[in-house]
């Protein structure tokens, strides 16, 4: 069982341009979430999906959005990015919304 | 007041110490608790997972909860060079709005050999 993909693995972006962080899971979660750890302030909750067809805000949305078009999969969009978005990015999954979070292995962004 | 406070070291024992990573909470509906290892470069993983107060053993990792302090410990007995990482604690209320594990940010662990 795979678990969680993420990809890519890494990206070095252009301030302004847009990218999609793709994410999959093959559990049948139903929570899925993204995050972003910068050093110093731990893992921080940008968006957040309780179940295929809803969505809701974390601490630091903004700047990102999200949709969750099935149930494996949770694409992160940067509609255009800022040298601030430059971080690592995890998703996560979870049966449900208060369950043991599962993550992929991460997507190393800098945006310049 | 951070809902979730944990130590973020560095903390550097030779190879066979006794390890004792803590955090502390102020939310008192927390149930559940959990515990992550993270190697460099790598996501998360699930260590430790506990819903009721007292003590979790798993090989060489005991989880222990104290509600009435809200304090939670991570011991880690004969430590080994390979459980050098950075260790999360995490935990959720039943009844919390929304979604989501609060995580402490993180200690960061050194074990030498």
């Amino acid at each position: 069982t795979a678990g969680i993909t993420q990809a890519p693995t890494s990206q070095i972006l252009a301030a302004g341009r847009s990218m999609t962080l793709r994410c999959t899971q093959d559990m049948r979660h139903n929570a899925m979430y993204w995050y972003r750890q910068d050093l110093g302030l731990g893992l921080r909750l940008i968006h957040y999906s309780n179940t295929a067809g809803t969505t809701g805000k974390g601490e630091v949305p903004d700047g990102y959005s999200v949709s969750r078009a099935n149930t494996d999969d949770f694409p992160l969009t940067l509609a255009s990015a800022v040298p601030s978005q430059t971080s690592v990015y995890f998703c996560a999954s979870s049966f449900g919304p208060r369950d043991t979070q599962y993550f992929g292995p991460g997507t190393r962004l800098t945006v310049l | 007041q951070k809902e979730v406070e944990q130590d973020p070291g560095p903390l550097s024992v030779p190879e066979g110490a006794i390890v004792s990573l803590n955090c502390t909470y102020s939310n008192s509906a927390f149930q559940y608790f959990m515990w992550y290892r993270q190697y460099s470069r790598k996501g998360p993983e699930l260590l430790m997972y506990t819903y009721s107060s007292g003590n979790k053993e798993d090989g060489r990792f005991t989880a222990q909860v104290d509600k009435s302090s809200k304090y939670i410990s991570l011991f880690i007995r004969d430590s080994q060079p390979s459980d050098s990482a950075t260790y999360l604690c995490a935990m959720s209320a039943w009844d919390q709005a929304g979604t989501a594990l609060i995580f402490g940010k993180g200690t960061t662990l050194s074990v030498s050999s």
